[in-house]
Protein backbone atom coordinates (compact mmCIF):
# COMPACT_ATOMS: atom_id res chain seq x y z
CA UNK A 1 0.00 0.00 0.00
CA UNK A 2 1.47 3.23 -1.10
CA UNK A 3 1.09 5.79 1.57
CA UNK A 4 1.71 9.30 2.48
CA UNK A 5 1.31 10.88 5.77
CA UNK A 6 0.32 13.67 7.44
CA UNK A 7 -0.82 15.26 10.18
CA UNK A 8 -4.36 16.77 9.17
CA UNK A 9 -3.77 19.78 11.79
CA UNK A 10 -5.08 21.88 12.31
CA UNK A 11 -1.57 23.61 12.69
CA UNK A 12 -1.92 27.16 14.47
CA UNK A 13 1.06 29.69 14.46
CA UNK A 14 0.90 33.70 15.20
CA UNK A 15 2.16 35.60 12.16
CA UNK A 16 5.76 35.94 11.84
CA UNK A 17 6.54 32.84 13.63
CA UNK A 18 8.10 29.45 11.58
CA UNK A 19 5.36 26.74 10.61
CA UNK A 20 6.56 23.19 10.37
CA UNK A 21 4.47 20.80 8.15
CA UNK A 22 6.14 17.06 8.02
CA UNK A 23 5.44 14.20 5.74
CA UNK A 24 6.38 10.89 5.89
CA UNK A 25 5.79 8.10 2.85
CA UNK A 26 6.26 4.47 2.61
CA UNK A 27 7.74 3.59 -0.59
CA UNK A 28 11.61 4.16 -0.69
CA UNK A 29 12.01 4.08 -4.58
CA UNK A 30 10.28 6.99 -4.70
CA UNK A 31 12.13 9.52 -6.12
CA UNK A 32 10.05 13.41 -6.39
CA UNK A 33 8.73 15.30 -3.35
CA UNK A 34 6.34 18.12 -3.68
CA UNK A 35 4.51 20.47 -1.09
CA UNK A 36 1.57 22.04 -2.54
CA UNK A 37 -0.88 24.82 -1.24
CA UNK A 38 -4.36 24.86 -1.61
CA UNK A 39 -6.53 27.07 -0.03
CA UNK A 40 -10.85 27.00 1.03
CA UNK A 41 -12.42 26.23 -2.47
CA UNK A 42 -9.69 26.45 -4.88
CA UNK A 43 -7.24 23.92 -6.74
CA UNK A 44 -3.90 23.29 -4.99
CA UNK A 45 -0.77 25.23 -5.89
CA UNK A 46 2.73 24.19 -6.34
CA UNK A 47 5.16 25.44 -3.99
CA UNK A 48 7.95 23.52 -3.59
CA UNK A 49 9.62 20.30 -5.25
CA UNK A 50 12.63 18.70 -3.93
CA UNK A 51 14.91 15.70 -5.30
CA UNK A 52 17.98 15.48 -3.23
CA UNK A 53 18.60 14.96 0.64
CA UNK A 54 18.57 18.32 2.25
CA UNK A 55 17.14 21.29 2.48
CA UNK A 56 16.01 23.49 -0.78
CA UNK A 57 14.93 27.28 -0.08
CA UNK A 58 12.65 29.46 -2.04
CA UNK A 59 12.24 32.59 -0.53
CA UNK A 60 10.51 32.27 2.78
CA UNK A 61 9.75 28.24 1.98
CA UNK A 62 12.43 25.86 2.70
CA UNK A 63 11.60 21.96 1.65
CA UNK A 64 13.53 19.16 3.67
CA UNK A 65 14.25 16.07 2.40
CA UNK A 66 15.65 12.88 4.47
CA UNK A 67 14.81 9.63 2.54
CA UNK A 68 16.86 7.05 4.91
CA UNK A 69 13.94 8.46 7.22
CA UNK A 70 11.14 8.80 4.19
CA UNK A 71 10.69 11.93 5.71
CA UNK A 72 10.22 15.04 3.73
CA UNK A 73 8.90 18.58 5.37
CA UNK A 74 8.04 22.03 4.64
CA UNK A 75 8.90 25.03 6.71
CA UNK A 76 7.66 28.71 6.59
CA UNK A 77 9.45 31.64 7.75
CA UNK A 78 7.73 35.16 8.88
CA UNK A 79 4.26 33.19 8.40
CA UNK A 80 1.75 35.24 7.58
CA UNK A 81 -2.26 35.35 7.61
CA UNK A 82 -1.93 34.68 3.80
CA UNK A 83 -0.03 31.46 4.09
CA UNK A 84 -3.26 30.23 6.15
CA UNK A 85 -4.43 27.18 3.56
CA UNK A 86 -3.93 23.54 3.68
CA UNK A 87 -0.69 22.08 2.66
CA UNK A 88 -0.44 19.16 0.54
CA UNK A 89 2.77 16.44 0.68
CA UNK A 90 3.31 14.74 -2.86
CA UNK A 91 4.95 11.90 -3.84
CA UNK A 92 6.06 9.88 -7.09
CA UNK A 93 4.50 7.09 -7.65
CA UNK A 94 7.79 4.87 -8.78
CA UNK A 95 4.96 2.13 -10.62
CA UNK A 96 2.38 4.42 -11.97
CA UNK A 97 2.08 3.71 -15.12
CA UNK A 98 2.86 7.27 -16.68
CA UNK A 99 5.47 9.76 -15.90
CA UNK A 100 3.69 12.34 -13.08
CA UNK A 101 1.76 10.51 -11.45
CA UNK A 102 2.09 11.20 -7.34
CA UNK A 103 0.26 10.03 -4.59
CA UNK A 104 -0.88 12.91 -2.09
CA UNK A 105 -1.26 13.02 1.94
CA UNK A 106 -4.00 14.22 3.09
CA UNK A 107 -3.37 17.87 3.91
CA UNK A 108 -2.31 19.65 6.81
CA UNK A 109 -4.67 22.88 7.69
CA UNK A 110 -2.05 25.89 8.47
CA UNK A 111 -3.61 28.56 10.13
CA UNK A 112 -1.53 31.74 11.02
CA UNK A 113 -2.76 34.00 13.62
CA UNK A 114 -2.63 37.35 13.33
CA UNK B 1 4.33 29.34 -17.34
CA UNK B 2 2.98 26.29 -16.51
CA UNK B 3 -1.28 27.88 -16.76
CA UNK B 4 -3.68 24.77 -17.26
CA UNK B 5 -7.15 26.44 -17.58
CA UNK B 6 -10.27 24.26 -16.75
CA UNK B 7 -13.95 25.08 -18.22
CA UNK B 8 -16.70 25.58 -16.88
CA UNK B 9 -15.64 26.90 -13.42
CA UNK B 10 -18.78 26.37 -12.10
CA UNK B 11 -22.21 24.19 -13.48
CA UNK B 12 -25.49 23.24 -11.99
CA UNK B 13 -27.27 20.73 -13.94
CA UNK B 14 -30.42 18.29 -13.47
CA UNK B 15 -30.15 14.87 -12.56
CA UNK B 16 -29.85 12.91 -15.43
CA UNK B 17 -27.65 15.14 -17.74
CA UNK B 18 -24.44 14.91 -18.77
CA UNK B 19 -21.61 17.49 -18.07
CA UNK B 20 -18.60 18.04 -20.30
CA UNK B 21 -15.44 20.11 -18.62
CA UNK B 22 -12.68 20.64 -20.42
CA UNK B 23 -9.04 20.82 -19.22
CA UNK B 24 -6.08 22.85 -20.97
CA UNK B 25 -2.76 23.44 -20.74
CA UNK B 26 -2.24 26.96 -21.96
CA UNK B 27 1.61 27.66 -22.32
CA UNK B 28 2.58 23.85 -22.91
CA UNK B 29 1.97 20.34 -23.91
CA UNK B 30 1.04 17.90 -21.68
CA UNK B 31 1.93 13.93 -21.95
CA UNK B 32 -0.33 13.39 -19.42
CA UNK B 33 -3.12 14.80 -17.93
CA UNK B 34 -5.07 13.95 -14.46
CA UNK B 35 -8.50 14.28 -13.52
CA UNK B 36 -9.41 14.62 -9.41
CA UNK B 37 -12.49 14.72 -7.66
CA UNK B 38 -12.33 16.60 -4.28
CA UNK B 39 -15.87 16.37 -2.03
CA UNK B 40 -16.09 18.82 0.82
CA UNK B 41 -13.08 19.25 3.07
CA UNK B 42 -11.56 15.93 1.97
CA UNK B 43 -8.62 15.16 0.44
CA UNK B 44 -8.06 14.61 -3.63
CA UNK B 45 -8.68 11.48 -5.31
CA UNK B 46 -7.42 10.46 -8.34
CA UNK B 47 -9.79 9.24 -10.71
CA UNK B 48 -7.89 8.86 -13.79
CA UNK B 49 -5.75 9.40 -16.07
CA UNK B 50 -4.85 10.18 -19.70
CA UNK B 51 -2.43 10.19 -22.20
CA UNK B 52 -2.76 11.91 -25.09
CA UNK B 53 -4.39 9.39 -28.17
CA UNK B 54 -4.61 6.36 -25.85
CA UNK B 55 -7.33 5.02 -23.31
CA UNK B 56 -7.55 6.91 -20.15
CA UNK B 57 -6.24 4.59 -17.16
CA UNK B 58 -9.35 4.48 -14.06
CA UNK B 59 -8.56 4.22 -10.45
CA UNK B 60 -10.22 1.31 -8.96
CA UNK B 61 -13.91 2.23 -8.14
CA UNK B 62 -14.21 4.89 -10.68
CA UNK B 63 -16.50 3.46 -13.31
CA UNK B 64 -14.83 4.34 -16.66
CA UNK B 65 -18.88 4.36 -18.69
CA UNK B 66 -19.80 6.79 -16.02
CA UNK B 67 -16.92 9.24 -16.58
CA UNK B 68 -15.54 9.38 -20.38
CA UNK B 69 -12.13 11.18 -20.64
CA UNK B 70 -10.84 12.21 -24.11
CA UNK B 71 -7.58 13.36 -24.51
CA UNK B 72 -7.69 14.47 -27.94
CA UNK B 73 -4.64 16.44 -28.35
CA UNK B 74 -1.59 17.58 -26.15
CA UNK B 75 -3.77 20.51 -24.63
CA UNK B 76 -6.98 19.19 -24.64
CA UNK B 77 -8.28 16.78 -22.22
CA UNK B 78 -12.08 16.60 -21.76
CA UNK B 79 -13.96 14.87 -18.99
CA UNK B 80 -17.62 14.12 -19.65
CA UNK B 81 -19.98 13.37 -16.41
CA UNK B 82 -22.85 10.77 -17.99
CA UNK B 83 -25.86 10.37 -16.49
CA UNK B 84 -25.43 13.17 -13.61
CA UNK B 85 -27.05 12.71 -10.02
CA UNK B 86 -26.70 14.37 -7.02
CA UNK B 87 -24.07 12.46 -5.55
CA UNK B 88 -21.87 13.38 -8.24
CA UNK B 89 -21.63 17.20 -7.21
CA UNK B 90 -18.17 17.81 -6.36
CA UNK B 91 -15.14 19.60 -7.43
CA UNK B 92 -13.44 18.47 -10.11
CA UNK B 93 -10.00 19.36 -10.59
CA UNK B 94 -7.15 18.60 -13.87
CA UNK B 95 -3.99 18.47 -13.96
CA UNK B 96 -1.19 18.51 -16.53
CA UNK B 97 2.36 16.91 -16.44
CA UNK B 98 4.67 18.91 -18.91
CA UNK B 99 6.05 17.39 -22.09
CA UNK B 100 9.21 19.25 -21.11
CA UNK B 101 9.03 17.95 -17.73
CA UNK B 102 10.67 14.33 -18.73
CA UNK B 103 12.02 13.10 -16.01
CA UNK B 104 10.31 14.74 -13.06
CA UNK B 105 6.74 14.30 -11.94
CA UNK B 106 5.79 17.64 -11.78
CA UNK B 107 1.74 18.05 -11.84
CA UNK B 108 -0.13 21.70 -12.65
CA UNK B 109 -3.75 22.18 -11.58
CA UNK B 110 -6.76 23.62 -13.72
CA UNK B 111 -8.26 26.22 -10.90
CA UNK B 112 -11.13 22.96 -11.25
CA UNK B 113 -14.80 22.36 -11.91
CA UNK B 114 -17.53 22.62 -9.07
CA UNK B 115 -20.55 20.71 -9.98
CA UNK B 116 -23.94 20.97 -8.51
CA UNK B 117 -26.36 18.31 -9.78
CA UNK B 118 -29.97 18.87 -8.33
Amino acid sequence: QKEVEQNSGPLSVPEGAIASLNCTYSDRVSQSFFWYRQYSGKSPELIMSIYSNGDKEDGRFTAQLNKASQYVSLLIRDSQPSDSATYLCAVNDPYGGSQGNLIFGKGTKLSVKP
Amino acid sequence: GAVVSQHPSRVICKSGTSVKIECRSLDFQATTMFWYRQFPKQSLMLMATSNEGSKATYEQGVEKDKFLINHASLTLSTLTVTSAHPEDSSFYICSAHPRTALGTDTQYFGPGTRLTVL
